[in-house]
């Protein structure tokens, strides 16, 4: 399969807890997106890197979220000190550069639940 | 700042028959990119169809196809011969040109009665 992976699918953790999601996207595309779903809602935007370059945070992103991409592969995102607040379905998405088509192909998510 | 809005959180349709899903848009810009995303149950969401802004005329792939209007900023979409393949959560979504970021509305959950 060489569509977007995501690794956990589910994460059930403690508040106050970290955790780091990972993915891997299409291997051949530049671009990596995070957004993050809640129930009833549409996906949000948080970060997108080209390559490995961050190059632009969302304000949703406060200072406990940090996303890298090493090397522009993979991409983790880390939530430190973890609230309720924070459950939530956080979904990678990664697309060819250049601006013509905008096509994102999705993973299928890590579900975050913090008790 | 852009929005996108869908004003219907939920629609049935019976099998085979028509359905439309509504989206407004709300921009200044002259330049960008519509979107209707699928995400069916617990699987990964996926593009439907896109248009561009420039394009005068509806962006149509297989049973699904859009009424793009532009100065209602009205984007929405129809699916012919509804299956039951096609219940799932549907996302009108809106990219501006020299951006690289997609913004989702609320979605409209479809539901397709047998």
């Amino acid at each position: 399969d060489t569509g977007v992976s995501q690794d956990p699918r589910h994460k059930i953790t403690k508040r106050g807890q970290n955790v780091t999601f990972r993915c891997d996207p299409i291997s051949e595309h530049n671009r990596l997106y995070w957004y993050r779903q809640t129930l009833g809602q549409g996906p949000e935007f948080l970060t997108y890197f080209q390559n490995e370059a961050q190059l632009e945070k969302s304000r949703l992103l406060s200072d406990r979220f940090s996303a890298e991409r090493p090397k522009g592969s993979f991409s983790t995102l880390e939530i430190q000190r973890t609230e309720q607040g924070d459950s939530a379905m956080y979904l990678c998405a990664s697309s060819l550069g250049g601006l013509g088509t905008g096509e994102l192909f999705f993973g299928e998510g890590s579900r975050l639940t913090v008790l | 700042a852009q929005t996108v809005t869908q004003s219907q959180p939920e629609m049935s349709v019976q099998e085979a028959e028509t359905v439309t899903l509504s989206c407004t848009y709300d921009t200044s810009e002259s330049d960008y990119y519509l979107f209707w995303y699928k995400q069916p149950p617990s699987r990964q969401m996926i593009l439907v169809i896109r248009q561009e802004a420039y394009k005068q005329q509806n962006a149509t792939e297989n049973r699904f196809s859009v009424n793009f209007q532009k100065a209602a900023k009205s984007f929405s979409l129809k699916i012919s011969d509804s299956q039951l393949g096609d219940a799932a959560m549907y996302f009108c979504a809106y990219r501006r040109g020299g951006d690289d970021k997609i913004i989702f509305g609320k979605g409209t959950r479809l539901h397709i009665l047998p």
